[in-house]
């Protein structure tokens, strides 16, 4: 069964350091998405990536952050300086198609900012 | 704007019990309803979904009916597992093209033998 996959599972940065978090979507995907979850709290939307740019994103995707689709298969998070309070579960999502149909999540990206 | 609320957890039950997680919604449009599973250390996996009002969703047990008057999508499973031991979050889909997901604030649900 095809599956989103991300990478690392688990990172510890320091604070101030760039940190880049790497998905590969479910190949016939065309909607990409990030989600963060604090430790403890409710999963929170990011940002949304369609047609090679982002389509929405939220108050907490900041200048800090970016996305990239680089070469057709990954989709890449970046934070430039990490702080504290980014440390969070990342998840990775895809979609196939409308707003009605299933989202896939990657198993998930731990960040740990020390 | 949209948003979810659920039950607070944690909810405790013995094998064999009957379950429901509340949850409600707030939504400009009609959204598509669904039902995410996290099991421990692991992704977040769809349970099921509906995507339209009356709709039923069901999976592994579970049920979810989709109320438009009350506005909710309550989980349902009558007769719970030890392995159902997980933290559920009821969500919904964002009317607009994006379809970016809303999530409740999850609700842990621990199955004692």
């Amino acid at each position: 069964e095809p599956e989103v996959t991300q990478t690392p599972s688990h990172q510890v940065t320091q604070m101030g350091q760039e940190v880049i978090l790497r998905c590969v979507p479910i190949s016939n995907h065309l909607y990409f998405y990030w989600y963060r979850q604090i430790l403890g709290q409710k999963v929170e939307f990011l940002v949304s990536f369609y047609n090679n740019e982002i389509s929405e994103k939220s108050e907490i995707f900041d200048d800090q952050f970016s996305v990239e689709r680089p070469d057709g298969s990954n989709f890449t998070l970046k934070i430039r300086s990490t702080k504290l309070e980014d440390s969070a579960m990342y998840f990775c999502a895809s979609r196939e198609g409308g707003s009605n149909t299933e989202a896939f999540f990657g198993q998930g990206t731990r960040l740990t900012v020390v | 704007g949209n948003s979810v609320t659920q039950m607070e957890g944690p909810v405790t039950l013995s094998e064999e019990a009957f379950l429901t997680i509340n949850c409600t919604y707030t939504a400009t449009g009609y959204p598509s309803l669904f039902w995410y599973v996290q099991y421990p250390g692991e992704g977040l996996q769809l349970l099921l979904k509906a995507t339209k009002a009356d709709d039923k969703g069901s999976n592994k047990g579970f049920e979810a009916t989709y109320r438009k008057e009350t506005t909710s999508f309550h989980l349902e499973k009558g007769s719970v597992q030890v392995s159902d031991s997980a933290v559920y979050f009821c969500a919904l889909s964002d009317p607009s093209n994006t379809g970016k997901l809303i999530f409740g604030q999850g609700t842990t649900l621990q199955v004692k033998p």
